[in-house]
Order: C-alpha cells, then structure tokens, then sequence
C-alpha cells in the first residue's frame, strides 16, 4: 500500500534555529515529491517539487533533499522566522501508468517561539 | 489574483439537511478536486474533475457528490450530512491534473454536523 510517513508529528524550535523535517515513502514507483507549507487556517502551498533524478532543491531558507533509493526526504529550515510556523506536508506522485492521484502525508506541525 | 475560492469558510449543520460547498478557481484550470482533512491523517480526495463534466470517484466519496458545469465552478454536496463528515474540507485545481502539475488550493471549509 502507498504510504507516506513524516515525523516528527510536532516540533517547537526558538526562533532564528534550524530544524529539520523528515519523510519517508514507500509509494512505488515513484514520479516525483512535494513539500506543502500550510498556514494555519489556509490551503497547502507548494514549496518545492523533485523528481527521482534530484537530490536537493531548495526555495529561500528552505531546502528539500532526496534519497530515492531509501525513499526518505527531508526539508531544512534554515535560520527560522516566526511566519514559518505552519504544517508541513510531504507529498508523493506514483509513478506512470499509476494514476495522478497524490499520496499525502499527515504533516509535521511546527511552531516557531520568540 | 490568481486563486480558488471556498464558501461557506465555516459551517454548523445538523444530520440530514443538505448542503453545498461551493468551490471556484478563476485561473481557467482543466482540473480541479476536493480533498478532506482530518487530524492526524493526510489530506484524502473525495473526487475529481479532469474537466467540464467529467467527474470521477476520489478515495472517500462515499456520501458525496459533486457536479462540473462549468470549468470555474465545482461544488460538493452532501445530500444527508452525518456527524462523521465534520471535517476541514479543501477545494483545489491544476492546469491539467498531469502528475507535473502544482495544485492550488483553496483556503478551506470548516464544517461540523451536529
């Protein structure tokens, strides 16, 4: 069964630190995988998208990296700010000739303290 | 602006009296989709639309239905709402629903069945 695990489920960090966030797939085959940020009371909005060829991607203070052979992602927070406080999620797309549906994660919920 | 408009943003329902989430996007998008949200669990689709009347079952449809007259406009109905449909419900679109695509998604819809 197509799965996306993340961990942890929530994180506090002070705020200018570091974190990192981590998922783990086992959606096989495998076309490629976003990162969501999710804003309190809003929708997902992409952050970044790799195919299996990449190995890091980054948008700003965030950096997504790849390892599809152990099907782990993560995404690095660098130098947090109090607006990066959000959900977020880990997203999988099967590969072709298995359908377009998404495979979502629950979502790592981080919180950014002054 | 470029966006996908939700309303209600929040609803108070009782068993049994229907409603209609209405969903539109004005970026002339072929796909669109509505997803529910619930804690500790990732985001599931409930159906989809490749395109104007073209609708098809997501993971959870069972107790809903949706209708795509028009390619903008895309709204869920529950026809007899029962208190385990209270959830965070998202409305979203893509240009294609290629697996390529970025989704863009509404702001959501909060809605609880008493």
């Amino acid at each position: 069964k197509n799965q996306v695990e993340q961990s942890p489920q929530s994180l506090i960090i002070l705020e200018g630190k570091n974190c990192t966030l981590q998922c783990n797939y086992t959606v096989s085959p495998f076309s490629n995988l976003r990162w969501y940020k999710q804003d309190t009371g809003r929708g997902p909005v992409s952050l970044t998208i790799m195919t299996f060829s990449e190995n890091t991607k980054s948008n700003g203070r965030y950096t997504a990296t790849l390892d599809a052979d152990t099907k782990q992602s993560s995404l690095h927070i660098t130098a947090s700010q109090l607006s990066d406080s959000a959900s977020y999620i880990c997203v999988v797309t099967p590969g072709e000739g298995y359908g377009n549906k998404l495979v979502f994660g629950a979502g790592t919920i981080l919180r950014v303290k002054s | 602006e470029a966006q996908v408009t939700q309303n209600p943003r929040y609803l108070i329902t009782v068993t049994g009296k229907k409603l209609t989430v209405t969903c539109s996007q004005n970026m002339n998008h072929e796909y669109m989709s509505w997803y529910r949200q619930d804690p500790g669990l990732g985001l599931r689709q409930i159906y989809y639309s490749m395109n104007v009347e073209v609708t098809d079952k997501g993971d959870v449809p069972e107790g809903y239905k949706v209708s795509r007259k028009e390619k903008r406009n895309f709204p869920l109905i529950l026809e007899s709402p029962s208190p385990n449909q209270t959830s965070l419900y998202f409305c979203a679109s893509s240009l294609l629903g290629s697996r390529w695509d970025t989704q863009y998604f509404g702001p959501g819809t909060r809605l609880t069945v008493l």
